[in-house]
């Protein structure tokens, strides 16, 4: 157990409302992940972060930004939500750049946007 | 990156082994194997992982083919609790970022 806390862990929101979901770790790892999962799809990258304000794009993140101000929180944003955005949002975290490092996810985020 | 294959689902009865296979021919020589699983309404869990050696640990066996291009992680006894998605995933050693990519991964039915 990594101590990873998503919130919300439920939302419901409507369409071109923003929406921030928060990812809380108290392992001090220095990589955070977040995903989205959908029926067919597998997890897909959205963004991920190698350090504090260190930031790069996953495989769908349009539509997606985040922000890493500390170590322990790493938030990703909706700026206007969208029905296509209806998911589960897992986070994870990793110690470091080794191949032996072990990815921790929190319990998922499900979102859904009316 | 390099992707890997598995099959959509398997089935396999309580207490009997289960190999569950993958294959990534265009494997580099600094990628790793990795296997999560997922189980019902949970997020991704670390099983194990391995570069060329088979591996071994509580949870379960990897046997990795001599040409690397291939796997499979075996459950030496499956129980109900191990009915999950199961992802075999390759992780470069050499990038900084950790960059995973999960494919759709094999669910695996364990019958009672």
């Amino acid at each position: 157990d990594a101590g990873i806390t998503q919130s919300p862990r439920h939302k419901v929101t409507e369409t071109g409302t923003p929406v921030t979901l928060r990812c809380h770790q108290t392992e001090n790892h220095r990589y955070m992940y977040w995903y989205r999962q959908d029926p067919g799809h597998g997890l897909r990258l959205i963004h991920y972060s190698y350090g504090v304000k260190d930031t790069d794009k996953g495989e769908v993140s349009d539509g997606y930004s985040v922000s890493r101000s500390k170590t322990e929180d790493f938030l990703l944003t909706l700026e206007s939500a969208t029905s296509s955005q209806t998911s589960v949002y897992f986070c994870a975290t990793t110690q470091g750049p080794t191949n032996t490092g072990e990815l921790f996810f929190g319990e998922g985020s499900r979102l859904t946007v009316l | 990156d390099a992707k890997t294959t598995q099959p959509n689902s398997m089935e396999s009865n309580e207490e009997e082994p289960v190999h569950l296979p993958c294959n990534h021919s265009t494997i580099s020589g600094t990628d790793y194997i990795h296997w999560y699983r997922q189980l019902p309404s949970q997020g991704p869990e670390y099983v194990i992982h391995g570069l060329t050696s088979n591996v071994n640990n509580r949870m379960a066996s990897l046997a990795i083919a001599e040409d690397r291009k291939s796997s499979t992680l075996i459950l030496h006894r499956a129980t109900l609790r191990d009915a999950a998605v199961y992802y075999c995933i390759l992780r470069d050693r050499v990038q900084g970022a950790q960059k995973l990519v999960f494919g759709q991964g094999t669910r695996l039915t364990i019958n009672p």
